[in-house]
């Protein structure tokens, strides 16, 4: 298969609480990205993770990466309305160039 | 990062008939990528295009139905030839420097075949 797994595919929670998305790739990485995409349009970068690197945080996002279990997660916190989109991770498969993308988690957050 | 300009944004075609969306990057990068998204999925690679060589297609994708051109280090075309109802997705091209940084993306094209 081309793409990555996420999980969960959709996830619906109320304003304030923090959500969470994993993703798990199968092969090594050089390292991964996390995008937001809003209304099946543009995307939007949120964090880059390198492979020797095991957290990154950006305001209000946390993104881990454990290369052991081939898997990273995406940490929402105080979420907002504002937040509701779909969120993908990204990454090149071995040392190819090519990226690919994870399958993607649909976030909703309810006011 | 860079900005990539994507045109079309959307279109309406007739089936049969072909499109070619273009990408032009406001800075050389290395590697472009053209992605398809249909409807409430995920992006799927189409193909990889590098300046000076023959774009490499992803399995299930083929040159008849999707040409590309990499005529330089800042553009890029894709041509959706022959379409179909099936070929409505929204297309995105992709542009990397290097295979540490950031990728960066066009805004996309919504395609519609009637």
């Amino acid at each position: 298969s081309q793409q990555g797994e996420e999980d969960p595919q959709a996830l619906s929670i109320q304003e304030g609480e923090n959500a969470t998305m994993n993703c798990s790739y199968k092969t090594s990485i050089n390292n991964l990205q996390w995008y937001r995409q809003n209304s099946g349009r543009g995307l939007v970068h949120l964090i880059l993770i390198r492979s020797n690197e095991r957290e990154k945080h950006s305001g209000r996002l946390r993104v881990t990466l454990d290369t052991s279990k081939k898997s990273s997660s995406l940490l929402i916190t105080a979420s907002r309305a504002a937040d509701t989109a779909s969120y993908f991770c990204l990454f090149s498969q071995g040392g190819s160039e090519k990226l690919v993308f994870g399958k993607g988690t649909k976030l909703t957050v309810n006011p | 990062s860079a900005v990539i300009s994507q045109k079309p944004s959307r279109d309406i075609c007739q089936r049969g008939t072909s499109l070619t969306i273009q990408c032009q990057v406001d800075s050389q990068v290395t590697m472009m990528f053209w992605y398809r998204q249909q409807p409430g999925q995920s992006l799927t690679l189409i193909a990889t295009a590098n300046q000076g060589s023959e774009a490499t297609y992803e399995s299930g994708f083929v040159i008849d139905k999707f040409p590309i051109s990499r005529p330089n280090l800042t553009f890029s075309t894709l041509t959706v030839s022959n379409m179909s109802p099936e070929d409505s997705s929204i297309y995105l091209c992709s542009g990397r420097d290097t295979l540490i940084t950031e990728a960066f993306f066009g805004q996309g094209t919504r395609l519609t075949v009637v």
